[in-house]
Order: C-alpha cells, then structure tokens, then sequence
C-alpha cells in the first residue's frame, strides 16, 4: 500500500524564521511529487517535483527531491503570517497506477507575528 | 474557467438518509478524482475515473458508498444510508491527463455532517 509520510505534524514559529518541511514517500511506480497548500478551503497546487536534486522555487518557497532517499523537503523562507496553512505532500503513481495521489496527513504551520 | 465545481457546499442530514454530492470538472480534464478529508485520516482517495470510466475504486470504504460519471462534465457520489462517520469534507478535483498532467485542481469541497 502507498504510504506518504509527512513531519512534523505541526509547527509555530514567529515571522521571519525560516522552515523546513518533511516528506517522505512510498509510491508503487513513483512518477512525481506534489506539494499543495491548504488554507480553510481546498488544497492549492504549489509544485510538482519529478527529478531528483533539482530544486523548484517560487518567491520564498523552494523545493527540492531526493528519489534514492525516498523524500522531499519543502523549504518557506522569512516566513509571514500569510504562510499560516496546512502544507500537504502527495505522491503520484506511474501510469500502470494511474494517476492516483496518495497524500500525507500534512503539517499545519502557523506563523505567529 | 470556473474552476471544479461542487455541490452542496454543505449538507446536514440524519443518519440513514441518503447524501448525493455533485461535481462538474474543468472542462477538457480527463481524469476526476473524489477524496475525503478528515482530521483523523487526513486526504483518502476514494475513486476516480478516466474518461468516464471508474478506473481504481478502492478507496470507497464499503458498499454504502458510490460513484458515477455519466458524462464528461458531471459525478455524483453517493451515500447511502449515511452514517455519523461519514461526516467529513469531500473534495472532487480534476486533472488533463497522463499526457500533459500537471497537478489536480480541487473544488471548493462539500462539508457534509451527518447527525
């Protein structure tokens, strides 16, 4: 069975700090790896990561996956409190799998001011 | 484009009723997908169909619940007889496909308690 495991749970820290966020992944026929940001309504798409140890940035958050180690880490530098949000990790699986995502149980951050 | 679009936004009932909740994809999106979100079990894949044809359900978790895709541009999923557990927020999303699949786009989600 898939398995996406995401650390820590939950996490405060005040404006300005920086965070790193963890996942890890067990994916029948891993094609990609997903990261989205869910405020009080539906997750929002952040990146996809397909290739190992290539890092994807966007603004203060860049990402980057790990294909032999079996991770990724999402990184949100000087953090704001519009960065207060569940951020979810999911795994796709190739195309004899479909194309199902099988998602971590998050990490809530709240950024405090 | 609207984006997903699901229906109710949020349903009360009473156990045992029957629940129907509605989706309509982004138009030219091959695959939809219906998941269930709650805070023990986070996100769960429930099923999802390619083409209008359920290609993988085994994430419905028993015989209570069902869905269908009549056409490209609408789903239902449907509980029936409900139950308090199965009080959570049901996401559709949908995605253009194998080919040129980029991410999955959500709707809004239907919060549905059931009492």
């Amino acid at each position: 069975e898939d398995k996406v495991v995401q650390s820590p749970l939950s996490l405060v820290v005040h404006e300005g700090d920086t965070v790193t966020l963890n996942c890890s992944y067990e994916v029948t026929n891993f094609r990609s790896l997903l990261w989205y940001k869910q405020e009080k309504k539906a997750p929002t798409f952040l990146f996809m990561l397909t290739s190992s140890g290539i890092e994807k940035k966007s603004g203060r958050l860049s990402s980057i996956l790990d294909k032999k180690e079996l991770f990724s880490i999402l990184n949100i530098t000087a953090t704001q409190t519009g960065d207060s949000a569940v951020y979810l990790c999911a795994g796709r699986g190739g195309k004899s799998s479909g194309d199902k995502l099988t998602f971590g149980t998050g990490t809530r951050l709240a950024v405090r001011p | 484009d609207a984006g997903v679009i699901q229906s109710p936004r949020h349903e009360v009932t009473e156990m045992g009723q029957e629940v129907t909740l509605r989706c309509k994809p982004i138009s030219g999106h091959d695959y939809l997908f219906w998941y269930r979100q709650t805070m023990m079990r986070g996100l769960e894949l429930l099923i999802y169909f390619n083409n209008n044809v359920p290609i993988d359900d085994s994430g419905m978790p028993e015989d209570r619940f069902s869905a269908k895709m009549p056409n490209a541009s609408f789903s239902t999923l449907k509980i029936q007889p409900s139950e308090p557990r199965d009080s959570a927020v049901y996401f559709c999303a949908s995605s253009p496909g194998l080919a040129g699949a980029q991410t999955q786009y959500f709707g809004p989600g239907t919060r549905l308690l059931v009492l």
